[in-house]
């Protein structure tokens, strides 16, 4: 099945920071969202794409649909502390994949 | 708020128990799914119902047992499981309309077996 790989693992940065994460996938994509998890909580849906080369805002977060369709982009700038969690890239055909998460930690 | 509430939100079940999981949502969507959330690990997916119906089983061990009695509610039932399933397990809905295939979670049950 489709392998989705999300890098990085972890992310230290200072408050202010602008922050990039991604994800690659074995095969072509038709779907790409982002979600983010707090602690205790359920996902929770950032940004949803679906059409290769797409740029997506939502407040201070954007992301991309790649041209190639085997990978996306989220970037957050200028973070805050309430931006620390676990965010989750997930994508499809056929059933969702979601990458095993991205944990950001903001030094305030 | 996403709109599927999940109960109960901390289970602590022995070997032996039978419990249920249970799912809620309110968005009037038509597809619904099991998932379990391990540390360090990929969300997996579990059971799908689809216009109520399970089109999904991802070889998920008999202990676990899914209900979708209608649209908006899905359970999970659990009966002699093993230390190893203690986990998150999430509940998320979808309204799935060609290639729309949004899923909203809900806040989980977090599970422990001793």
């Amino acid at each position: 099945g489709q392998q989705l790989n999300q890098s990085p693992q972890s992310m230290f940065i200072q408050e202010g920071e602008d922050v990039s994460m991604n994800c690659t996938s074995s095969s072509i994509f038709n779907t790409w969202l982002w979600y983010k998890q707090d602690p205790g909580e359920g996902p929770v849906l950032l940004i949803a794409l679906y059409k290769a080369g797409e740029l997506t805002s939502n407040g201070r977060l954007t992301a991309q649909f790649g041209i190639t369709r085997k990978d996306s982009f989220l970037n957050i700038s200028a973070s805050i502390p309430s931006d620390v969690g676990i965010y989750f890239c997930a994508g499809r055909p056929g059933d969702m994949r979601f990458g095993a998460g991205t944990r950001l930690t903001v030094k305030p | 708020e996403t709109g599927v509430t999940q109960t109960p939100r901390h289970l602590v079940m022995g070997m032996t128990n039978k419990k249920s999981l249970k799912c809620e949502q309110h968005l009037g969507h038509n597809a619904m799914y099991w998932y379990k959330q391990s540390a360090k690990k990929p969300l997996e997916l579990m059971f799908v119902y689809n216009f109520k119906e399970q089109t999904e089983n991802n070889s998920v061990p008999s202990r676990f047992s899914p209900e979708c009695p209608n649209s908006s509610h899905l359970f999970l039932h659990l009966h002699t499981l093993q230390p190893e399933d203690s986990a998150l397990y999430l509940c998320a809905s979808s309204q799935v309309l060609g290639d729309y295939y949004e899923q909203y979670f809900g806040p989980g049950t977090r599970l422990t077996v001793t």
